[in-house]
């Protein structure tokens, strides 16, 4: 099946710092990404749908000034949680479309101090 | 609010048997069903993804939709200890998933 990177796995940083996560897919081309966040034994919530060359479209709830995101080609998609605190703390995986099955990266997770 | 529920679990079953994992969805026009598996502290990995009404199987995995019902399945037949993970049932484009059903297979 089609291979979705993330990077970093792991990441710790204080309060107050931005973070940026990078999601690649690896052998194909995806013009849409999607954005996850998982807290602990709860299921993947959808954050915003990434589409290359244009702004992303943000769920319910989620502050766009907050999440940054940039899907600069058809390979990279970035995550900015900008001014981070502790309750975003959490594990976020990016997914991505080779037809219509959907791939998810690794995930990365994050603690915020 | 569409919503797919999924039974939390866990789900017991011995080495060998089958596993029946359970998942209703709210949105009647949904289009496209998938199962993923997460081992913990990972990723989901996608398993199976069924569009059309009946069973589609695919090795030891069978899904199984019932669009009428709503209600969309997945049979795991001779479980393995290495099966042992939570299943996620999603829904749609973009993907809705359930809370997921944790599958403990004994050895």
């Amino acid at each position: 099946g089609a291979v979705v990177s993330q990077h970093p796995s792991w990441v710790i940083c204080k309060s107050g710092t931005s973070v940026k996560i990078e999601c690649r897919s690896l052998d194909f081309q995806a013009t849409t990404m999607f954005w996850y966040r998982q807290f602990p034994k709860q299921s993947l919530m959808l954050m915003a749908t990434s589409n290359e060359g244009s702004k992303a479209t943000y769920e319910q709830g989620v502050e766009k000034d907050k999440f940054l995101i940039n899907h600069a080609s058809l390979t990279l998609s970035t995550l900015t949680v900008t001014s981070a605190h502790p309750e975003d703390s959490s594990f976020y995986i990016c997914s991505a479309r080779d037809g219509h099955p959907r791939y998810f990266g690794p995930g990365t997770r994050l603690l915020v101090l | 609010q569409k919503e797919v529920e999924q039974n939390s679990g866990p789900l017991s079953v011995p080495e060998g048997a089958i596993a029946s994992l359970n998942c209703t969805y709210s949105d009647r026009g949904s289009q496209s069903f998938f199962w993923y598996r997460q081992y913990s502290g990972k990723s989901p990995e996608l398993i199976m993804f069924i569009y059309s009404n009946g069973d589609k199987e695919d090795g030891r995995f069978t899904a199984q939709l019932n669009k009428a019902s709503q209600y969309v399945s997945l049979l795991i037949r001779d479980s393995q200890p290495s099966d042992s993970a939570t299943y996620l049932c999603a829904v749609n484009t973009p993907l809705v998933f359930g809370k997921g059903t944790r599958l403990s297979v004994i050895a």
